[in-house]
């Protein structure tokens, strides 16, 4: 069975400081790992996805096989980003899921 | 590009009652699924199209809902009859794989669907 966990539901930094969302997963196989990101009154939409190893809006996620993790990563956050973000995963087959989502609130 | 549509965005029903969702994905787009996001979960996929064959339904409650996607186009979920715990947001999305895979999914607006 996949599963993707994200262990804080909240997270609240101020702007400028450095922003971890933390992500794991439980896959037997090769994983597809995507973060997915919900801004307020709009739809849910791709942040970025590893195997495009992109940095999008700033934000990077590198995947982890040991310790099957996908955390994302931001230097330096800014108001806009704050947001809900969800992590994926995707089997082989193309079956996807998410996990439970962490609420960004980055302060002025 | 046009995004994927959905409707209705609202629905509000008593229990017992059926209810259906429309959902019309991006031209060209192979893949469609349909998942169901309770309130403070992340979406759970309920099934899984490709082109008008299902390749995953295993977490669809088969007593009660029911997808469908004619042609190979468009798509709708039905629940009948709808429970208090069905009460959630149902979202759309769809990707452009012809063959199968992990893809980029692009999302409806979803439908909020709330039963009394």
């Amino acid at each position: 069975a996949q599963r993707v966990t994200q262990p804080e539901k909240l997270l609240s930094v101020f702007k400028g400081a450095p922003v971890e969302l933390k992500c794991n997963y439980s896959y037997s196989g090769s994983p597809e790992l995507f973060w997915y990101v919900q801004y307020s009154r709009q739809r849910l939409q791709l942040l970025l996805r590893h195997i495009s190893r992109e940095s999008i809006k700033g934000f990077t996620a590198d995947l982890n096989k040991g310790e099957t993790s996908f955390h994302l990563k931001k230097p330096f956050a800014q108001e806009e980003d704050s947001a809900m973000y969800y992590c994926a995963l995707a089997s082989n087959a193309g079956k996807s899921t998410f996990g439970d989502g962490t609420t960004l609130t980055v302060k002025p | 590009e046009a995004g994927v549509a959905q409707s209705p965005r609202y629905k509000i029903i008593e229990k017992r009652q059926s209810v259906a969702f429309w959902c019309n994905p991006i031209s060209g787009h192979a893949t469609l699924y349909w998942y169901q996001q309770i309130l403070g979960q992340g979406p759970k996929l309920l099934i899984q199209f490709q082109n008008n064959g299902v390749v995953d339904d295993s977490q669809l409650p088969k007593d009660r809902f029911s997808a469908e996607r004619l042609k190979g186009v468009d798509s709708t979920l039905k629940i009948q009859p709808a429970k208090l715990e069905d009460s959630a947001v149902y979202l759309c999305a769809s990707s452009f794989s012809q063959i199968g895979g992990a893809e980029t999914q692009y999302f409806g607006p979803g439908t909020r669907l709330l039963v009394l």
